[in-house]
């Protein structure tokens, strides 16, 4: 079956840039979406066909997806950008999500 | 607004079998898109069930195939989830979701924990 890594967890200090890769076999070749969720509440879309920010989220979020790695970047990251973070690729029919990271803003 | 509710019970004995019901609001099931059942153990990551297309065709995680069936109604615009045989391993908030068109989700339902226990 199809897997996707991520770090487990991401450490960045305020205005920083986070940087948050997820891992799978030639995933260049398929679209990549990414996640946030915050501690009980359900995941919110923040890109997905591996660039695209849906309304509402904030500029600083931002993806790129090439070869085997996609990364999520979150640019002046600021305190409200805690959260635990997946990427998600569709395959055959079905979608598959990677092992999540949990960044903290120090 | 495309709403998402799930429902059903809380509390599911080893062995039995786990009913969910997803009811949709703001949007017509019969009228497209996948919709999709998504689990996340406690203070653990996502898992994808799988979906069902809106004439009915379903795709499940390998995983969880042999035990799972997703069904629609569609004159009740809702989404049903069947994983037989449950295990404690099978605590989790279940979350019903709409997929588009290139798999992201941008409809989720608030989930609901159901816990495996006698």
């Amino acid at each position: 079956s199809y897997e996707l890594t991520q770090p487990p967890s991401v450490s960045v200090s305020p205005g920083q840039t986070a940087s948050i890769t997820c891992s799978g076999d030639k995933l260049g070749d398929k679209y990549v979406c990414w996640y946030q969720q915050k501690s009980g509440q359900s995941p919110v879309l923040v890109i997905y066909q591996d660039t695209n920010r849906p309304s509402g989220i904030p500029e600083r979020f931002s993806g790129s997806n090439s070869g085997n790695t996609a990364t999520l970047t979150i640019s002046g990251t600021q305190a409200i950008d805690e959260a635990d973070y997946y990427c998600q690729a569709w395959v055959s029919t079905t979608g598959v999500f990677g092992t999540g990271t949990k960044v903290t803003v120090l | 607004q495309v709403q998402l509710q799930e429902s059903g019970p809380g509390l599911v004995k080893p062995s039995e079998t786990l009913s969910l019901t997803c009811a949709v609001s703001g949007y017509s099931i019969s009228s497209g898109y996948y919709w999709g059942w998504i689990r996340q153990p406690p203070g653990k990551g996502l898992e994808w069930i799988g979906n069902i297309y809106h004439g009915g065709s379903t795709y499940y995680n390998p995983s969880l195939k042999s035990r799972v069936t997703i069904s629609v109604d569609t004159s009740k615009n809702q989404f049903s989830l069947k994983l037989r045989s449950v295990t404690a391993a099978d605590t989790a908030v279940y979350y019903c979701a709409r997929p588009d068109v290139r798999g992201e989700v941008g409809y989720w339902g608030q989930g609901i924990l159901v816990t495996v226990s006698s």
